[in-house]
C-alpha cells in the first residue's frame, strides 16, 4: 500500500537549534517525494521536491531508499519556520499518478 | 490574484441538506485535485481530473459525493444529504502536469464545511 508516515505531530525547538522532521514512506516503485508547508493563515504550498536536490529557506531533504525515509532538515531553526509541514508522495495508479500526504508535523520554534 | 480560488470559504449547513463547492484552478493548469482535510490530519485524496476527465475517485468518496469539471475549466464538488462526518476542510489543487510525477500542486484556501 502507498503510505506516508510522519511520526511526530509536534516538534518544538529553540531558535538556532537544528531541526529534523521525520518522514517515512511505503511505495513499491521509484518514489517521487515532496515537502509542503502551511504557514499560519496561508495556503498549503510546496517547499521542496527531492528530484530538484535543492535547499529552500535553508531546508534540505535527502531520500534514503534503504530506510524508505525523506527527512527534512535545517541546521539552524528560525522563528519564521514555525508552521505545519507535510511530507508527500507522488504515486502511480492505473489511471495515472496522484499525490498523497502524511498527517503533518507542527514545528514550533521558540525564541 | 491568479492563484487557485475556492468558493465559498465557509459553509454551514444542516444535516441532510445538499451543498456544492466551486474551484477555479490556475487558468493554464489541466490537472485538478480535490482533497479533504480534518483536524490533525493531512489532506486526503478524494478525486482528480485531467482536463474534463475524472480519472480517479477515492473509496473515501461515497455515492453522495460527485464532482464535475465541465470544459476542463472550473470544478464543482457536490455533497448530497450531508452528514456530520462530512464536516471538514475541502481543498482544491491544480497543476500543469508538465513535469509528470514531479508536478507542483497549487492549493486554494479551501472551503470549511460544518454540518450541524
Amino acid at each position: 500500500a502507498q503510505r506516508v508516515t510522519q511520526p511526530e505531530k509536534l516538534l518544538s525547538v529553540f531558535k538556532g537549534a537544528p531541526v529534523e522532521l521525520k518522514c517515512n514512506y511505503s511505495y513499491s516503485g521509484s518514489p517521487e517525494l515532496f515537502w509542503y508547508v502551511q504557514y499560519s493563515r496561508q495556503r498549503l504550498q510546496l517547499l521542496l521536491r527531492h528530484i530538484s536536490r535543492e535547499s529552500i529557506k535553508g531546508f534540505t531533504a535527502d531520500l534514503n531508499k534503504g530506510e524508505t525515509s525523506f527527512h527534512l532538515k535545517k541546521p539552524f531553526a528560525q522563528e519564521e519556520d514555525s508552521a505545519m509541514y507535510y511530507c508527500a508522495l507522488s504515486a502511480f495508479y492505473t489511471g495515472g499518478f496522484k499525490t498523497i500526504f502524511g498527517a503533518g508535523t507542527r514545528l514550533f520554534v521558540k525564541a | 490574484d491568479t492563484g487557485v480560488s475556492q468558493d465559498p470559504r465557509h459553509k454551514i449547513t444542516k444535516r441532510g441538506q445538499n451543498v456544492t463547492f466551486r474551484c477555479d484552478p490556475i487558468s493554464e493548469h489541466n490537472r485538478l485535485y480535490w482533497y479533504r482535510q480534518t483536524l490533525g490530519q493531512g489532506p486526503e485524496f478524494l478525486t482528480y481530473f485531467q482536463n474534463e476527465a475524472q480519472l480517479e475517485k477515492s473509496r473515501l468518496l461515497s455515492d453522495r459525493f460527485s464532482a464535475e469539471r465541465p470544459k476542463g475549466s472550473f470544478s464543482t464538488l457536490e455533497i448530497q444529504r450531508t452528514e456530520q462526518g462530512d464536516s471538514a476542510m475541502y481543498l482544491c489543487a491544480s497543476s500543469s502536469g508538465g513535469r509528470g510525477r514531479n508536478e507542483k500542486l497549487f492549493f486554494g484556501s479551501g472551503t470549511q464545511l460544518s454540518v450541524l
